[in-house]
């Protein structure tokens, strides 16, 4: 089945706590994508990759990291987590040429303390 | 810089059709229109794409006029199931979805 997996699917974790969520896609897109959904303001990207080894930043990066060693999985690192990034973050896939058509993961929920 | 318009939230009662209307100010010539459907707390999910005038998938309709300055999404005999927020993002040129605050369609018993 095609699908977007991200684990964890649920994070509780304290202040400066380095941790990694991680994304998988099975359908050898080439692009992917990290966004946060926050109430009232929407769905913000965070980063993004092009192929593997091509990432760039979108509109909310400060303090996080991602990279693409494998065309399948593009990870997020959060390096010192801190309170402000409690939210719900969703990786998504796509072909090249057709970036209109994103596929989503199902989401982790993280709680910062 | 494209930019889409629609509704905040609608209301509509089980068997209904439903259309939710979206504006495209600035679309680029060649990008498709998508409309996403996302229930809470789940990723958003595509359900449809059209370039020009009406598609139908076995979820719903598409119609999109010549002009392509909007779009409207059609959904027959919504059920409750069908509560949801629904998006037509425009995208950026290096691929970021812009979702903004969707329309929130409420279908009642």
């Amino acid at each position: 089945e095609a699908q977007v997996t991200q684990n964890p699917r649920y994070l509780i974790t304290v202040t400066g706590k380095k941790l990694t969520v991680t994304c998988s896609q099975n359908m050898n897109h080439e692009y992917m994508s990290w966004y946060r959904q926050d109430p009232g303001l929407g769905l913000r990207q965070i980063y993004y990759s092009m192929n593997v080894e091509v990432t760039d930043k979108g509109d909310v990066p400060e303090g996080y990291k991602v990279s693409r060693k494998e065309k399948r999985n593009f990870p997020l690192i959060l390096e010192s987590p801190s309170p402000n990034q409690t939210s719900l973050y969703f990786c998504a896939s796509s072909l090249k040429g057709s970036q209109e058509t994103q596929y989503f993961g199902p989401g982790t929920r993280l709680l910062v303390l | 810089l494209a930019k889409t318009t629609q509704p905040i939230s609608m209301d509509s009662y089980e068997g209904q059709e439903v259309n939710i209307t979206c504006s495209h100010n600035n679309i680029a010539t060649n990008d498709y229109i998508t409309w996403y459907q996302q229930f809470p707390s789940q990723g958003p999910r595509f359900i449809i794409q059209g370039y020009k005038t009406k598609v139908t998938n076995e979820v719903a309709s598409l119609f999109i006029p010549a002009d392509r300055k909007s779009s409207t999404l059609s959904l027959p005999r919504v059920s409750l199931s069908d509560t949801a927020v629904y998006y037509c993002p425009p995208r950026m040129s290096w691929g970021k979805l812009i979702f903004g605050q969707g329309t929130e369609l409420s279908v009642k018993p």
